[in-house]
């Protein structure tokens, strides 16, 4: 079942612009994770954030987290045309075990 | 070091058939996970395995099953195929049982025809 839901669906932007997609989810949660995928080709593992901690970065990306409204944000600074990709968040809880719950991701478009 | 691999690539079956694919996580992962990627239904959990055990299941039929090995190589089998088993299957693997980013492979693109 799916836990989280990102918002926007798609978004288009050009290169150099913020491209910001959002993700909210039902349950408690232990960590919140966010993926990217090219193409139908496997996920690659961006950055984690634990249900304690409200912000996290790894180079142009920035991820909050507010467990009050059970909602995370991506933010991905300065766009290139290799951001393109459908991007996922995933949870895992006390519920789900070793699971991860992935929403149905944004796809992101990057013009040049 | 080498990445999560997943063997075959492109597979076409036919319905009723059943079907294996391999799995063989980074070395010195004992966590491998299997994820099933529709449009419709998005990724949905499959199964999880930890050192030859199964730790937890999706919400799959029977016909869906997996195993572990001792070197930590997976596969997953599924029995009399429908056409709604096409996907693209995709396996995890992370390092032991910590609550951490998953390295996922390639995955297999499975058809049903």
């Amino acid at each position: 079942s799916q836990q989280g839901e990102e918002d926007p669906q798609a978004l288009s932007i050009q290169e150099g612009e913020n491209a910001t997609m959002n993700c909210s989810y039902k349950t408690s949660i232990n960590n919140l994770q966010w993926y990217r995928q090219n193409s139908g080709r496997g996920l690659v593992h961006l950055i984690l954030i634990r249900s304690n901690e409200r912000e996290k970065h790894s180079g142009r990306l920035r991820v909050t987290l507010d467990t009050s409204k059970k909602s995370s944000s991506l933010l991905i600074t300065a766009s290139r045309a290799a951001d393109t990709a459908s991007y996922f968040c995933a949870t895992d809880g006390s519920n789900s075990g070793y699971a991860l719950n992935f929403g149905k991701g944004t796809s992101l478009l990057v013009t040049p | 070091k080498a990445g999560v691999t997943q063997t075959p690539r492109y597979l076409i079956k036919t319905r009723g058939q059943q079907v294996t694919l391999s799995c063989s996580p980074i070395s010195g992962h004992r966590s491998v996970s299997w994820y099933q990627q529709t449009p419709g239904q998005g990724l949905q959990f499959l199964f999880e395995y930890f050192s030859e055990t199964q730790r937890n299941k999706g919400n799959f039929p029977g016909r869906f099953s997996g195993r572990q090995f001792s070197n930590s190589r997976s596969e997953m089998n599924v029995s009399t195929l429908e056409l709604g088993d096409s996907a693209l299957y995709l396996c995890a693997s992370n390092s032991a049982g910590e609550r951490s980013g998953y390295t996922f492979g390639s995955g297999t693109r499975l058809t049903v025809v």
